[in-house]
Protein backbone atom coordinates (compact mmCIF):
# COMPACT_ATOMS: atom_id res chain seq x y z
CA UNK A 1 0.00 0.00 0.00
CA UNK A 2 1.40 3.43 -0.63
CA UNK A 3 -0.31 4.86 2.62
CA UNK A 4 -1.88 8.09 2.67
CA UNK A 5 -0.76 10.40 -0.16
CA UNK A 6 -0.58 14.37 0.18
CA UNK A 7 -0.43 17.07 -2.83
CA UNK A 8 1.57 19.24 -3.49
CA UNK A 9 4.02 18.27 -0.74
CA UNK A 10 4.96 22.56 -1.15
CA UNK A 11 2.95 25.09 -1.86
CA UNK A 12 4.45 28.94 -1.98
CA UNK A 13 1.37 31.27 -2.54
CA UNK A 14 0.23 34.97 -2.18
CA UNK A 15 -1.96 36.44 0.10
CA UNK A 16 -5.46 36.36 -0.95
CA UNK A 17 -4.99 33.44 -3.65
CA UNK A 18 -6.98 30.23 -2.75
CA UNK A 19 -5.29 27.37 -1.68
CA UNK A 20 -6.41 23.63 -2.43
CA UNK A 21 -4.27 21.00 -0.11
CA UNK A 22 -5.28 17.55 -1.86
CA UNK A 23 -4.96 13.87 0.59
CA UNK A 24 -6.15 10.35 -0.68
CA UNK A 25 -6.40 8.22 1.93
CA UNK A 26 -5.76 4.31 2.30
CA UNK A 27 -8.19 2.08 0.61
CA UNK A 28 -11.04 0.79 3.42
CA UNK A 29 -10.31 3.46 5.88
CA UNK A 30 -13.19 4.82 6.75
CA UNK A 31 -11.68 7.88 8.65
CA UNK A 32 -9.93 10.71 7.39
CA UNK A 33 -8.29 13.73 9.01
CA UNK A 34 -6.72 17.20 8.46
CA UNK A 35 -4.29 18.14 10.86
CA UNK A 36 -2.61 21.48 10.79
CA UNK A 37 0.76 21.93 12.22
CA UNK A 38 2.68 25.61 13.65
CA UNK A 39 5.67 26.06 15.69
CA UNK A 40 3.04 28.74 17.72
CA UNK A 41 0.03 26.31 18.43
CA UNK A 42 1.98 22.45 17.55
CA UNK A 43 -0.17 20.01 16.20
CA UNK A 44 -4.24 20.65 15.90
CA UNK A 45 -7.05 18.42 14.36
CA UNK A 46 -9.08 20.39 12.43
CA UNK A 47 -11.33 18.60 10.92
CA UNK A 48 -12.54 14.82 10.49
CA UNK A 49 -14.60 12.94 7.95
CA UNK A 50 -16.61 9.55 8.51
CA UNK A 51 -17.38 7.58 5.51
CA UNK A 52 -17.25 10.97 3.62
CA UNK A 53 -19.06 13.01 6.10
CA UNK A 54 -17.79 15.66 8.05
CA UNK A 55 -18.25 14.62 11.80
CA UNK A 56 -16.36 17.47 13.89
CA UNK A 57 -15.28 20.80 12.38
CA UNK A 58 -14.96 22.32 15.65
CA UNK A 59 -11.20 23.20 14.63
CA UNK A 60 -11.54 24.61 11.33
CA UNK A 61 -10.14 28.00 12.37
CA UNK A 62 -12.78 30.13 10.39
CA UNK A 63 -14.77 30.36 7.05
CA UNK A 64 -11.70 30.57 4.87
CA UNK A 65 -11.29 27.19 5.59
CA UNK A 66 -13.52 24.37 4.09
CA UNK A 67 -13.11 20.20 3.72
CA UNK A 68 -14.39 18.41 1.49
CA UNK A 69 -14.38 14.71 1.11
CA UNK A 70 -16.76 13.71 -2.60
CA UNK A 71 -16.03 10.09 -2.29
CA UNK A 72 -14.29 7.48 -0.46
CA UNK A 73 -10.74 7.99 -1.70
CA UNK A 74 -10.19 11.73 -2.04
CA UNK A 75 -10.48 14.89 0.28
CA UNK A 76 -9.73 18.83 -0.22
CA UNK A 77 -8.98 21.55 2.05
CA UNK A 78 -9.03 24.78 0.90
CA UNK A 79 -8.19 28.00 2.32
CA UNK A 80 -9.68 30.96 0.20
CA UNK A 81 -8.51 33.85 0.79
CA UNK A 82 -5.19 32.78 2.20
CA UNK A 83 -3.24 34.98 4.80
CA UNK A 84 0.53 34.51 6.01
CA UNK A 85 -0.80 33.45 9.04
CA UNK A 86 -1.99 30.19 7.45
CA UNK A 87 1.29 29.19 6.99
CA UNK A 88 2.08 25.80 8.70
CA UNK A 89 2.52 22.03 7.58
CA UNK A 90 -0.72 20.52 6.99
CA UNK A 91 -1.03 16.73 7.64
CA UNK A 92 -3.59 14.34 6.38
CA UNK A 93 -4.47 11.50 8.43
CA UNK A 94 -6.50 8.09 8.02
CA UNK A 95 -7.64 5.26 9.69
CA UNK A 96 -10.10 2.31 10.24
CA UNK A 97 -11.22 3.09 13.55
CA UNK A 98 -12.01 6.20 15.43
CA UNK A 99 -8.88 6.26 17.81
CA UNK A 100 -5.79 8.43 17.68
CA UNK A 101 -3.53 5.41 17.76
CA UNK A 102 -4.58 3.45 14.83
CA UNK A 103 -4.64 6.71 12.34
CA UNK A 104 -1.79 6.73 9.64
CA UNK A 105 -0.28 10.23 8.31
CA UNK A 106 0.78 11.00 5.30
CA UNK A 107 3.74 13.31 4.32
CA UNK A 108 1.95 16.57 4.66
CA UNK A 109 2.21 19.77 2.79
CA UNK A 110 4.54 22.43 3.74
CA UNK A 111 2.29 25.88 3.10
CA UNK A 112 4.11 29.17 2.70
CA UNK A 113 2.02 32.57 2.11
CA UNK A 114 3.92 35.48 1.05
CA UNK B 1 -9.79 19.20 29.82
CA UNK B 2 -6.92 17.67 29.03
CA UNK B 3 -3.47 19.31 28.17
CA UNK B 4 -0.27 17.85 27.44
CA UNK B 5 3.22 19.44 28.48
CA UNK B 6 6.65 18.72 26.59
CA UNK B 7 9.75 19.70 29.45
CA UNK B 8 12.23 20.44 26.45
CA UNK B 9 11.86 21.67 22.80
CA UNK B 10 15.44 20.49 22.42
CA UNK B 11 17.35 17.65 23.49
CA UNK B 12 21.17 16.40 22.68
CA UNK B 13 22.82 13.31 23.13
CA UNK B 14 25.40 11.01 22.22
CA UNK B 15 25.15 7.99 20.53
CA UNK B 16 25.21 5.35 22.52
CA UNK B 17 23.48 7.10 25.65
CA UNK B 18 20.52 6.82 27.20
CA UNK B 19 17.31 9.00 26.09
CA UNK B 20 15.05 10.72 28.37
CA UNK B 21 11.93 13.03 26.70
CA UNK B 22 9.67 14.38 29.47
CA UNK B 23 5.82 14.26 29.33
CA UNK B 24 3.73 15.71 31.63
CA UNK B 25 -0.88 15.16 30.68
CA UNK B 26 -3.67 16.51 32.60
CA UNK B 27 -6.81 14.84 32.30
CA UNK B 28 -9.85 15.47 34.01
CA UNK B 29 -10.74 11.81 33.38
CA UNK B 30 -9.04 8.42 33.06
CA UNK B 31 -6.12 9.01 29.94
CA UNK B 32 -5.07 6.97 27.32
CA UNK B 33 -1.59 8.19 26.36
CA UNK B 34 1.07 7.90 23.45
CA UNK B 35 3.94 8.47 22.28
CA UNK B 36 4.75 9.70 18.25
CA UNK B 37 7.81 10.23 16.20
CA UNK B 38 8.18 12.57 12.94
CA UNK B 39 11.39 12.40 11.10
CA UNK B 40 12.04 14.68 8.27
CA UNK B 41 9.48 15.46 5.71
CA UNK B 42 7.62 12.70 6.88
CA UNK B 43 3.94 11.98 8.94
CA UNK B 44 3.33 11.15 11.96
CA UNK B 45 4.29 7.46 13.25
CA UNK B 46 2.89 5.65 16.43
CA UNK B 47 6.21 4.70 18.83
CA UNK B 48 3.69 3.24 21.73
CA UNK B 49 0.63 3.49 23.60
CA UNK B 50 -0.82 3.30 27.14
CA UNK B 51 -4.63 2.68 27.35
CA UNK B 52 -5.05 1.57 31.08
CA UNK B 53 -3.43 -1.70 30.90
CA UNK B 54 0.82 -2.15 32.02
CA UNK B 55 1.94 1.13 33.31
CA UNK B 56 5.50 0.16 32.08
CA UNK B 57 4.93 0.49 27.95
CA UNK B 58 7.42 -1.13 25.27
CA UNK B 59 7.27 0.12 21.83
CA UNK B 60 9.39 0.05 18.58
CA UNK B 61 13.02 0.73 17.80
CA UNK B 62 13.74 -0.05 21.68
CA UNK B 63 11.79 2.59 23.07
CA UNK B 64 9.41 2.53 26.02
CA UNK B 65 7.59 4.58 28.35
CA UNK B 66 6.11 4.80 31.72
CA UNK B 67 2.72 6.24 32.82
CA UNK B 68 2.85 7.55 36.52
CA UNK B 69 -0.63 8.88 37.77
CA UNK B 70 0.57 10.05 41.19
CA UNK B 71 3.56 12.28 39.00
CA UNK B 72 0.72 12.70 35.71
CA UNK B 73 3.92 11.98 33.68
CA UNK B 74 5.20 9.38 30.90
CA UNK B 75 8.68 10.16 30.09
CA UNK B 76 9.70 8.22 26.81
CA UNK B 77 12.99 6.38 27.70
CA UNK B 78 15.85 4.79 25.50
CA UNK B 79 18.64 3.02 27.06
CA UNK B 80 20.94 3.51 23.90
CA UNK B 81 20.65 6.32 21.35
CA UNK B 82 21.24 5.47 17.94
CA UNK B 83 21.92 7.77 15.02
CA UNK B 84 18.30 7.50 13.01
CA UNK B 85 16.35 8.45 16.34
CA UNK B 86 17.43 11.83 15.90
CA UNK B 87 13.52 13.19 14.68
CA UNK B 88 11.05 15.09 16.78
CA UNK B 89 8.98 13.58 18.89
CA UNK B 90 5.00 14.17 20.35
CA UNK B 91 3.28 13.36 23.43
CA UNK B 92 -0.35 13.14 22.94
CA UNK B 93 -3.32 12.60 25.24
CA UNK B 94 -6.79 11.35 24.95
CA UNK B 95 -9.68 10.86 26.95
CA UNK B 96 -9.75 6.89 27.32
CA UNK B 97 -12.28 4.98 26.21
CA UNK B 98 -12.31 6.07 22.10
CA UNK B 99 -13.29 9.55 22.87
CA UNK B 100 -11.83 10.80 19.77
CA UNK B 101 -10.09 14.43 20.00
CA UNK B 102 -6.64 14.25 20.66
CA UNK B 103 -3.98 16.84 22.41
CA UNK B 104 -0.82 17.08 21.08
CA UNK B 105 2.16 18.40 22.94
CA UNK B 106 4.63 20.99 21.38
CA UNK B 107 7.14 18.20 20.10
CA UNK B 108 10.45 18.00 21.42
CA UNK B 109 13.51 18.03 18.79
CA UNK B 110 15.96 14.72 19.74
CA UNK B 111 19.73 15.76 18.55
CA UNK B 112 22.18 12.30 18.33
CA UNK B 113 25.72 13.67 17.96
CA UNK B 114 28.38 10.72 16.72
Amino acid sequence: DAGVIQSPRHEVTEMGQEVTLRCKPISGHDYLFWYRQTMMRGLELLIYFNNNVPIDDSGMPEDRFSAKMPNASFSTLKIQPSEPRDSAVYFCASSLYLKVETQYFGPGTRLLVL
Amino acid sequence: AQSVTQLDSHVSVSEGTPVLLRCNYSSSYSPSLFWYVQHPNKGLQLLLKYTSAATLVKGINGFEAEFKKSETSFHLTKPSAHMSDAAEYFCVVTRSGGSYIPTFGRGTSLIVHP
